[in-house]
């Protein structure tokens, strides 16, 4: 059974300064997706991590991929309070079409001024 | 403008009543999922349909029940048998080569 664990699941962070989201996966797999969720509202997609070494870049965030060490890291460079939200990330478990996906608890960052 | 609905945005239940929950989507997509969310929890894949008259269980399928007669419509039953359906409902799609997935407002249900 897949399990995808992040940490901190908790993260209160001053404007300006920088942090990183971890996410761990329990089995091989070659695909993750970050999302981000406001409150009482859906999930948006912010990157999606096909390989080993992937690294994607979007304004103030930062995903990266490391499928030996089953790990993926979300970094907030110079955060801002727009950027408070949940995020969560996603393992795809493999199968060939479509794709079905486990989550992890999600990260409830808070910016404060 | 493409993208995926859900209805209705809030949808109450007295006990012991079955309810129906709607997605469309118009992205063309042939996968289709449906999702549980519980406050401050992750998502929990309910069913989950990759083609036109199939569809497969997820992790928490008891007490739910899908059809998937449109490449359209995935529609969620929540029957008298899910003992705590107090919840927000996520429903999502994705193309057919693996990529990520495409999720609608939700809906969030409260049994009375």
């Amino acid at each position: 059974e897949l399990k995808v664990e992040q940490n901190p699941l908790f993260l209160s962070m001053q404007e300006g300064k920088n942090y990183t989201i971890y996410c761990n996966y329990s089995t091989t797999s070659d695909r993750l997706y970050w999302y981000r969720q406001d409150p009482g509202k859906s999930l948006e997609s912010l990157f999606v991590l096909l390989s080993n070494g992937a690294v994607k870049q979007e304004g103030r965030l930062m995903a990266s991929l490391d499928t030996k060490a089953r790990l993926s890291t979300l970094h907030i460079t110079a955060a801002v309070h727009d950027l408070s939200a949940t995020y969560f990330c996603a393992v795809d478990s493999g199968e060939t079409s479509g794709s079905r996906l486990t989550f992890g608890e999600g990260t409830q960052l808070t910016v404060n001024p | 403008d493409g993208g995926i609905t859900q209805s209705p945005k809030y949808l109450f239940r007295k006990e012991g009543q079955n309810v129906t929950l709607s997605c469309e989507q118009n992205l063309n997509h042939d996968a289709m999922y449906w999702y549980r969310q519980d406050p401050g929890q992750g998502l929990r894949l309910i069913y989950y349909s990759q083609i036109v008259n199939d569809f497969q269980k997820g992790d928490i399928a008891e007490g739910y029940s899908v059809s998937r007669e449109k490449k359209e419509s995935f529609p969620l039953t929540v029957t008298s048998a899910q003992k705590n359906p107090t919840a927000f409902y996520l429903c999502a799609s994705s193309p057919p080569v693996r990529d990520t997935q495409y999720f609608g407002p939700g809906t969030r249900l409260t049994v009375l």
